[in-house]
């Protein structure tokens, strides 16, 4: 059973444009969430984050939006960039628990 | 010099070896974790550690063991490999506190025959 889910497994989009991931989640304990991204041969790595006391948390070009009611967060890429071609991976951890739980990755492929 | 280092980085062996992979941190961090990424499934924990006195079973512990032999030391085992366990595995480190986020290893990519 999956408690967090990205529904979709990759992504294109022009450079310049938005990119939009999403992510569910089904445990209403989690109340803190992350985005990590990973290139081809390498470790994933740190992008954003997100308590779930705040809707909303911008970081340059990357903002992340969380939606509680409906579970669901999304990543916001503003401009995209051909360097931002990576997996990115939605995660949920809460507090008091010690595992973080990972979705599947969304493939984002920008075109120049 | 990378902060989180896996050893080896490839390896392929047979059905029923045993095999170690190895990971080392130099952040300084209390915890560690072992995870396996497979297609689809994205990253499972496997095991995780808050100092060299706890260990921890993740959500796929069946068919692996792990050694914390100092601060920033932290080995898995296969004991008799097995073709599902082929996977990209993964050794993290973090800060105590459950919003610290995870420095990751590059990745071991371990085949089975």
């Amino acid at each position: 059973d999956q408690q967090v889910k990205q529904n979709s497994p990759s992504l294109s989009v022009q450079e310049g444009r938005i990119s939009i991931l999403n992510c569910d989640y089904t445990n209403s304990m989690f109340d803190y969430f992350l985005w990590y991204k990973k290139y081809p041969a390498e470790g994933p790595t740190f992008l954003i984050s997100i308590s779930s006391i705040k809707d909303k948390n911008e970081d340059g070009r990357f903002t992340v939006f969380l939606n509680k009611s409906a579970k669901h967060l999304s990543l916001h890429i503003v401009p995209s960039q051909p360097g931002d071609s990576a997996v990115y991976f939605c995660a949920a951890t809460n507090t008091g628990g010690f595992k973080t739980i990972f979705g599947a990755g969304t493939r984002l492929f920008v075109k120049a | 010099d990378a902060d989180v280092t896996q050893t080896p980085r490839n390896r392929i062996t047979k059905t029923g070896k045993r095999i170690m992979l190895e990971c080392s941190q130099t952040k300084g961090h209390d915890r560690m974790y072992w995870y396996r990424q497979d297609p689809g499934l994205g990253l499972r924990l496997i095991y995780y550690s808050f100092d060299v006195k706890d260990i921890n079973k993740g959500e796929i512990s069946d068919g692996y063991s792990v050694s914390r032999q100092a601060q920033a030391k932290f080995s898995l085992s296969l004991e008799s490999a097995i073709p599902n366990q082929t996977a990209l595995y993964f050794c993290a480190t973090s800060r105590e506190g459950y919003t610290d986020t995870q420095y990751f290893g590059p990745g071991t990519r371990l085949t089975v025959l």
